[in-house]
């Protein structure tokens, strides 16, 4: 499978847990951005990574979020004291040139936090 | 303002009509313009770039007005296989993450 890789599909924490999910993007594709998509909204950005270097965050991403890409490969978003209005798609893409191809997403990360 | 506006529909169409959408930017440096599909509980797929001189893609065609900062999607002959939310999406300025509208639907019945 050589396409944008989420882990885990769907994950269910109780309010106050904290949860991490991973992005495995395409092997070639040097910036990975995290979005996340509530019922009836498009996608909203959060944060990219080109390689290894976070180089935006949206006002959306909060203190409680973090983001990680290490090696410039795979990434991680933790989000720690999970709140109700957290509950949402959590998706990650992938690109090597974003102006001419767009992105690649993946499946996504279902949370919900109850 | 927002950055991507879209109609949200829905649009209901027969089978075989053609369905245009619209959508309007704001900022008027952004370089990039696409048209994603999205089925329901799936992942954003790349439907087709937008060029500033229009393309074509099948029975599916795209504008982009600079000038009046819009993007429009044309579908001909539309297909039961059609039906899904269609979202427009626009850089903000060159080499930045791509913003999404909130998605346009339609719903193609035989």
């Amino acid at each position: 499978d050589t396409g944008v890789s989420q882990d885990p599909r769907h994950k269910i924490t109780k309010r106050g847990q904290n949860v991490t999910f991973r992005c495995d993007p395409i092997s070639e594709h040097n910036r990975l951005y995290w979005y996340r998509q509530t019922l009836g909204q498009g996608p909203e950005f959060l944060t990219y990574f080109q390689n290894e270097a976070q180089l935006e965050k949206s006002r959306l991403l909060s203190d409680r979020f973090s983001a990680e890409r290490p090696k410039g490969s795979f990434s991680t978003l933790e989000i720690q004291r999970t709140e109700q209005g957290d509950s949402a798609m959590y998706l990650c893409a992938s690109s090597l040139d974003a102006v001419n191809y767009g992105y690649t997403f993946g499946s996504g990360t279902r949370l919900t936090v109850v | 303002r927002k950055e991507v506006e879209q109609d949200p529909g829905p649009f209901n169409v027969p089978e075989g009509a053609t369905v245009a959408f619209n959508c309007t930017y704001s900022n008027s440096a952004s370089q990039s313009f696409f048209w994603y599909r999205q089925d329901c509980r799936k992942e954003p797929k790349l439907l087709m770039s937008v060029y500033s001189s229009g393309n074509e893609d099948g029975r599916f065609t795209a504008q982009l007005n600079r000038a009046s900062q819009y993007i429009s999607l044309l579908i001909r002959d539309s297909k039961l296989s059609d039906s899904a939310t269609y979202l427009c999406v626009v850089d903000h300025q060159a080499g930045t993450a791509l913003i999404f509208g909130k998605g346009t639907t339609l719903s193609v019945s035989s």
